[in-house]
Order: C-alpha cells, then structure tokens, then sequence
C-alpha cells in the first residue's frame, strides 16, 4: 500500500549546524510533497513543499530536494536555531493538497544552544 | 490563509459514550478532511468530508463509529462514538480552499477516554 518511510526518528544537532531528514515513497504516481512542522502541542504547520516537475526548491533556511527516479525526497535546514526544535513530518500526495496525505513517521529535530 | 477553529479543544469522556467535534472555517473551502494523530505517532486521515454526501471514508475507519457531517463549505463535524480507551488521540481537521491546494490543519482536539 501507500507509505512513506522518515530517516531519522530523532536528530540532536548544535545550533548553527544544517540538518537534514530524508523520506523515501512507494507511489510513483506521487506529485506533491509537502513538509510540516509540529512544535509541541501546536498544530502541524507546512514549512515548505515540492511538486513532481521541480527537483529543488528554497526558502530561506529551508530547502527540499526531489529525486523522482530514487523516490525519496529531503529536507535541509542550514544555520539550526533553537527554535527549529520541533517535529518534522513530510508527506505525499497524488493529487496536490486536494487528496489525502500520507505521512512519515515524523523526526523529532533538538537543536542545542 | 483561511483561520480554521474547533470545538472542544479538549475533553475527558467517559467509555462507552460519544463526542462531537465541530470545525469551522472563516471562508469557503474547497475541502476538508479529518486525520487522527494518536499520542506520540504520525497524522492519519479518518476520511474526506464530502460537502451534502456522504463522507470517504480511509481503510480502518467506518461510518458507524466515526460519522461526519460536511452541511456547507465552511463546517464539518466528526463524532467519535462508542469510545474507547483506544480513540485517545489529538483530532485533527485540514482544509483546501483559498486558489491554493494547500492543506491547512485546524489546533486539533484533544480526546482522552477513560
């Protein structure tokens, strides 16, 4: 069936240093893959994402890259803050956000100050 | 984007009985879903809330014990019936709408059974 599987379940890094989270998918008809952020207690909230026709894309700190042939896809966060603390869930979708998600197991991110 | 609220943020049920929880949107939405989010674990969609139809609902999820309503295209309710220890979790609403096919989550309810 469809799943995604997230690499690693938790990542400790020093502030200041790049992080990087990586899923790998089993649905090659996947176009749309968004990553969420979920501090504690908090809603999960989309962070950045990336469709099928795109192999990279980059938002500030934060990029995803995509290797359709591969199916699997990564996050980077460069210059790690304390407040880049949280859970990070990616997902896929063969419909962009109109279908349903399927989620990573999620990575919990500790940055230390 | 759209500002999505729910109702209850939280609650303590007893085993056996059921909660309806009730998510409202500021503007229209194209859709809207409803995932589970049991303690510690991943998001998993429930089903898709069909605006005047019936709801799609997701491999391990059926109507009787988790019935949807989706009136119009700001609200939707899931109930969660017959509980059991089993449904606590966080219950999580998510809309598209707006031009984009973004998926927004509502704050979540949080379920705990006893």
């Amino acid at each position: 069936g469809e799943n995604v599987e997230q690499h690693p379940s938790t990542l400790s890094v020093q502030e200041g240093d790049s992080a990087v989270i990586k899923c790998t998918y089993s649905d090659s008809a996947s176009n749309y893959f968004p990553w969420y952020k979920q501090e504690l207690g908090k809603r999960p909230q989309l962070i950045i994402d990336i469709r099928s026709n795109v192999g990279e894309k980059k938002d500030q700190r934060i990029a995803v890259t995509l290797n359709k042939t591969a199916k699997h896809f990564s996050l980077h966060i460069t210059e790690t803050q304390p407040e880049d603390s949280a859970v990070y869930f990616c997902a896929f979708s063969d419909s962009g956000g109109y279908n349903k998600l399927i989620f990573g197991a999620g990575t919990r991110l500790a940055v230390h100050p | 984007s759209a500002v999505i609220s729910q109702k209850p943020s939280r609650d303590i049920c007893q085993r056996g009985t059921s909660l309806t929880i009730q998510c409202q949107v500021d503007s229209q939405v194209t859709m809207m879903f409803w995932y589970r989010q049991q303690p510690g674990q991943s998001l998993t969609l429930i089903a898709t809330a069909n605006q005047g139809s019936e709801a799609t609902y997701e491999s391990g999820f059926v109507i009787d014990k988790f019935p949807i309503s989706r009136p119009n295209l700001t609200f939707s309710t899931l109930t969660v019936s017959n509980m059991s220890p089993e449904d606590s979790s966080i219950y999580l609403c998510s809309v598209v709408g707006g031009g984009t096919d973004t998926q927004y989550f509502g704050p979540g309810t949080r379920l705990t059974v006893l």
